[in-house]
């Protein structure tokens, strides 16, 4: 079992460009969240796909948007990027109360 | 809302000393509670978790936890601190679906 897998594993973007972060969730998993985890903080929750729909939502604007397809992978796109957008960005799936596992993460960068 | 608080953003333990980090929740309803760790430029991996079972929950790597609903308090130890037990470590609270709400975390320093 790969567990949770994510890509890339680092990217630079510039200002104003548009990025798609990719996650296949462990086997047997349905549910796959994103978070945002900023240098030093905690992770803060982006959104939650199940069933191919976006099941919640954390405080982040209309400019973060995803996608989860039949086989449960999942997208992350980010439009028109702000310096602050840089972070970790983490996937995580789940299935019932067994606990999150999360990926490695993208490290992304906006210069 | 769910809620997590974590105290001391930093934690220095000597080598072989008891590791204590302090975890409070908030939660409107019987809360599913986790502790995770993150390795420098690594994603987070499960420590253990509460899921109204047992109230003392055992992880891995030695760490264990215990609930106590009327102290509202999920606290993480580990009788002996290792060297590579250095690391970050996040308190979480999670709704029915998964969606986690994580503290600040605890930078775990070991002393030799």
């Amino acid at each position: 079992d790969a567990g949770v897998t994510q890509s890339p594993t680092h990217l630079i973007k510039t200002r104003g460009q548009q990025v798609t972060l990719r996650c296949s969730p462990k086997s047997g998993h349905d549910t796959v969240s994103w978070y945002q985890q900023a240098l030093g903080q905690g992770p803060q929750f982006i959104f939650q796909y199940y069933e191919e729909e976006e099941r919640q939502r954390g405080n982040f604007p209309d400019r973060f948007s995803g996608h989860q397809f039949p086989n449960y992978s999942s997208e992350l796109n980010v439009n028109a990027l702000l310096l602050g957008d840089s972070a970790l960005y983490l996937c995580a799936s789940s299935l019932d109360q067994a606990g999150a596992f999360f990926g490695q993460g993208t490290r992304l960068t906006v210069v | 809302a769910q809620s997590v608080t974590q105290l001391g953003s930093h934690v220095s333990v000597s080598e072989g000393a008891l590791v204590l980090l302090r975890c409070n929740y908030s939660s409107s309803v019987p809360p599913y509670l986790f502790w995770y760790v993150q390795y420098p430029n690594q994603g987070l991996q499960l420590l253990l978790k509460y899921t109204s079972a047992a109230t003392l929950v055992k992880g891995i790597n030695g760490f264990e936890a215990e609930f106590k609903k009327s102290e509202t308090s999920f606290h993480l130890t580990k009788p002996s601190a290792h060297m590579s037990d250095a690391a970050e470590y996040f308190c979480a609270v999670s709704d029915r679906n998964n969606r986690l709400a994580f503290g600040k975390g605890n930078q775990v320093v070991v002393i030799p």
